[in-house]
């Protein structure tokens, strides 16, 4: 079974508003996370990625908060637009072992 | 760079029939994975192939699937005697040598009837 999860399987956002949404991850081994976007239709889209080393990383209007102890993992979106209704998963990596991929949260922006 | 090229997009089958997926790599990348995903549902990992290598195929089912990645042409993932239960979106990946940078193609959507 997976071993990522995702505290809200959908939210709903208010355009122009920030959005958060959260993974849970249970392997304290894995020494990267990537945050992917899907929109319907696609495969899965970079956004932005973050090593165990760290603990915030920040890209163009998201960011991705890593917290190691408690084994939670964030992505921020500021100043949501419509375009950013997608499927968010967050997927961890141990070594050079696969991605494994949690179940996802379904973003929707209200205009 | 044309990306991660899977083919087809779509793909209809009547079961008992074969299901070939092809996946061509990004230029330079030297590691493919295959994926499934069911609707409303996360990815779930399948197999991690080098040229000529199985390197993981624990998320494989025993039965009817198979996977190469040879050392010319694109990976293939094999279902044979397709069941209505392999319906599903199979996306593929691939990665450069001793690099994190994953990238995803557009997934082949196979329906089986």
């Amino acid at each position: 079974g997976e071993n990522v999860g995702l505290h809200l399987p959908t939210l709903s956002v208010q355009e122009g508003d920030n959005s958060i949404i959260n993974c849970a991850y249970s392997n304290s081994a894995s020494d990267y996370f990537i945050w992917y976007k899907q929109e319907s239709g696609k495969g899965p889209q970079f956004i932005i990625d973050i090593r165990s080393n760290m603990d915030k990383r920040q890209g163009q209007r998201v960011t991705v908060l890593l917290n190691k102890t408690v084994k939670h993992l964030s992505l921020q979106i500021a100043a949501t637009q419509p375009g950013d209704s997608a499927v968010y998963f967050c997927a961890e990596l141990f070594g050079n072992e696969k991605l494994t991929f949690g179940t996802g949260t379904r973003l929707t922006i209200i205009p | 760079n044309a990306g991660v090229m899977q083919n087809p997009r779509h793909l209809v089958r009547r079961r008992g029939q074969e299901a070939r997926l092809r996946c061509s790599p990004m230029k330079g990348h030297s590691h493919v994975y295959w994926y499934r995903q069911l609707p409303e549902e996360g990815l779930k990992f399948m197999v991690y192939l080098q040229k000529e290598n199985i390197i993981d195929e624990s998320g494989m089912p025993k039965e009817r699937f198979s996977a190469e990645f040879p050392k010319e042409g694109p990976s293939i993932l094999r279902i044979q005697q397709v069941v209505r239960g392999d319906s599903a979106a199979y996306f593929c990946a691939s990665s450069p040598l001793d690099s994190y940078g994953y990238t995803f193609g557009s997934g082949t959507r196979l329906t089986v009837v």
